[in-house]
C-alpha cells in the first residue's frame, strides 16, 4: 500500500540558509500535518492543512512556513536556519471520511550547521 | 499541564510479561485516540486507534479508553525483546486538526 513519501530524506544546511521538505500524503488522504521531533523529544506539532487550507497551527516558528497545493502534496519551507532548527520532521496525513487515522511519512532529517 | 501526560520510564519488563502504558488527556472533546511505537530515529507507527470507551484488542495490543477518566492505556502480552521502543500515546485535538503527543514512555524487555 502507498504510504506517505517524504523528501529529501536528509538535508545539511548552514545557517541562515533557507531549506525545503516536501511531503506527498497517501492517495485520497485530504488531511496534511508536520511535526517536529527534536532528539530525545516527542513530536511537536507544527501546522495542519485540510482540503488545501490551513486547519490548524501549533508551535511553528514565523521563519516557517508551509502550504498544501492542488495535488495534495505540501511543503514546508524554513528560512534563515539557526542551529536549534536541526531536527526530524515528519509528515503525516489521515482522511476524514476514512476514520481519520493518522500515517506518517519516514522523515527528513535536516542537521543545520 | 501538557496536554497529554505519560510516564517517560524506562519502563522494564522481562519477556513474555504483560506491559501496562498509561496516558491521560486533558482535552474532554477529544474523540479519536493513538498508540504509536516509535524506534530511535524512526518515524512513529501506528500501534492502535480507539475511538469508544471499553476495551479493543488486537492481536497482542489491547487498547483501553475512559472518556470519564480521561484515560488511555496499552497492554502488550507476551512482550518481546522487539516490543522494546517508544511508545507515544497521541490525541486527536481541536476538531480534527492536530494530533498531540504525550513524551512518550520508553519499554524495555529484557529476555
Amino acid at each position: 500500500a502507498a504510504g506517505v513519501i517524504q523528501s529529501p530524506r536528509h538535508l545539511i544546511k548552514e545557517k541562515r540558509e533557507t531549506a525545503t521538505l516536501k511531503c506527498y500524503p497517501i492517495p485520497r488522504h485530504d488531511t496534511v500535518y508536520w511535526y517536529q521531533q527534536g532528539p530525545g523529544q516527542d513530536p511537536q506539532f507544527l501546522i495542519s492543512f485540510y482540503e488545501k487550507m490551513q486547519s490548524d497551527k501549533g508551535s511553528i516558528p514565523d521563519r516557517f512556513s508551509a502550504q498544501q497545493f492542488s495535488d495534495y502534496h505540501s511543503e514546508l519551507n524554513m528560512s534563515s536556519l539557526e542551529l536549534g532548527d536541526s531536527a526530524l520532521y515528519f509528515c503525516a496525513s489521515s482522511s476524514r471520511r476514512g476514520g481519520n487515522t493518522i500515517y506518517f511519512g519516514e522523515g527528513s532529517w535536516l542537521t543545520v550547521v | 499541564q501538557k496536554e497529554v501526560e505519560q510516564n517517560s520510564g524506562p519502563l522494564s519488563v522481562p519477556e513474555g510479561a504483560i506491559a501496562s502504558l498509561n496516558c491521560t488527556y486533558s482535552d474532554r472533546g477529544s474523540q479519536s485516540f493513538f498508540w504509536y511505537r516509535q524506534y530511535s530515529g524512526k518515524s512513529p507507527e501506528l500501534i492502535m486507534s480507539i475511538y469508544s470507551n471499553g476495551d479493543k484488542e488486537d492481536g497482542r495490543f489491547t487498547a483501553q479508553l475512559n472518556k470519564a477518566s480521561q484515560y488511555v492505556s496499552l497492554l502488550i502480552r507476551d512482550s518481546q525483546p522487539s516490543d522494546s521502543a517508544t511508545y507515544l500515546c497521541a490525541v486527536l485535538s481541536g476538531g480534527y486538526n492536530k494530533l498531540i503527543f504525550g513524551a512518550g514512555t520508553r519499554l524495555a524487555v529484557h529476555p
